[in-house]
């Protein structure tokens, strides 16, 4: 089946700094990325869909210039936490589909933790 | 607004029983509703899909509209059905299909 691989698996920083998160399509062209959040013992809340070649589309409460998404290429999308606070830890989890009705794959996600 | 609800954050049945994992659901139009499921250390997978109407590792589920339920079903469980189990709800034709709202998940655990 089809791979998304998510890196890094878990990144520790300091307050203020600013995190990249990848989220690749392995071997597929992935049209659409999509990127949730989950705290502890919660449910997957969907940040933004990420459509490669344009501006992401946030979700309502998502600050989309704290939560930069860029979707280069057909096969990577990128999240960067900008000036990151403990707030912000968290466990992000991207996902792609080939198409708007296409099965959706998951990556192995991201434990972000800021000190 | 969308929502899904998961009543139960815990599930234990013993192996052999049968089980179900309930989901509720509101959205104002005709959404699409799937249950995901994640094992141990490994990443969210789809197990059901509402359209497709298939059984899945013997598991079914039924999209009760006059309900807004769509609870995941399974008459024989087994140990490795073990997992944490997420509905989740898609805004249907047109929509994005992974534009997903999660419930919060329900642990279940299948012992010997």
């Amino acid at each position: 089946g089809a791979v998304v691989s998510q890196h890094p698996s878990w990144v520790i920083c300091k307050s203020g700094t600013s995190v990249k998160i990848e989220c690749r399509s392995l071997d597929f062209q992935a049209t659409t990325m999509f990127w949730y959040r989950q705290f502890p013992k919660q449910s997957l809340m969907l940040m933004a869909t990420s459509n490669e070649g344009s501006k992401a589309t946030y979700e309502q409460g998502v600050e989309k210039d704290k939560f930069l998404i860029n979707h280069a290429s057909l096969t990577l999308s990128t999240l960067t936490v900008t000036s990151a606070h403990p707030e912000d830890s968290s466990f992000y989890i991207c996902s792609a589909t080939r198409g708007t009705n296409e099965k959706l794959f998951f990556g192995s996600g991201t434990q972000l933790s800021v000190l | 607004a969308q929502r899904v609800t998961q009543p139960e954050k815990l599930l234990s049945v013993f192996k052999g029983a049968p089980v179900e994992l309930k989901c509720n659901y509101s959205y104002s139009g005709s959404p699409e509703l799937f249950w995901y499921v994640q094992y141990s250390r490994q990443r969210l997978q789809l197990l059901l899909r509402h359209i497709s109407r298939e059984s899945i590792k013997g598991f079914t589920a039924d999209l009760n509209k006059g309900e807004t339920s769509f609870h995941l079903k399974k008459p024989f469980a087994q140990e490795e059905d073990s997992a944490m189990y997420y509905c989740a709800l898609s805004g249907g034709r047109g929509s994005t299909l992974g534009r997903l709202y999660f419930g919060r998940g329900t642990q279940l655990t299948v012992w010997p």
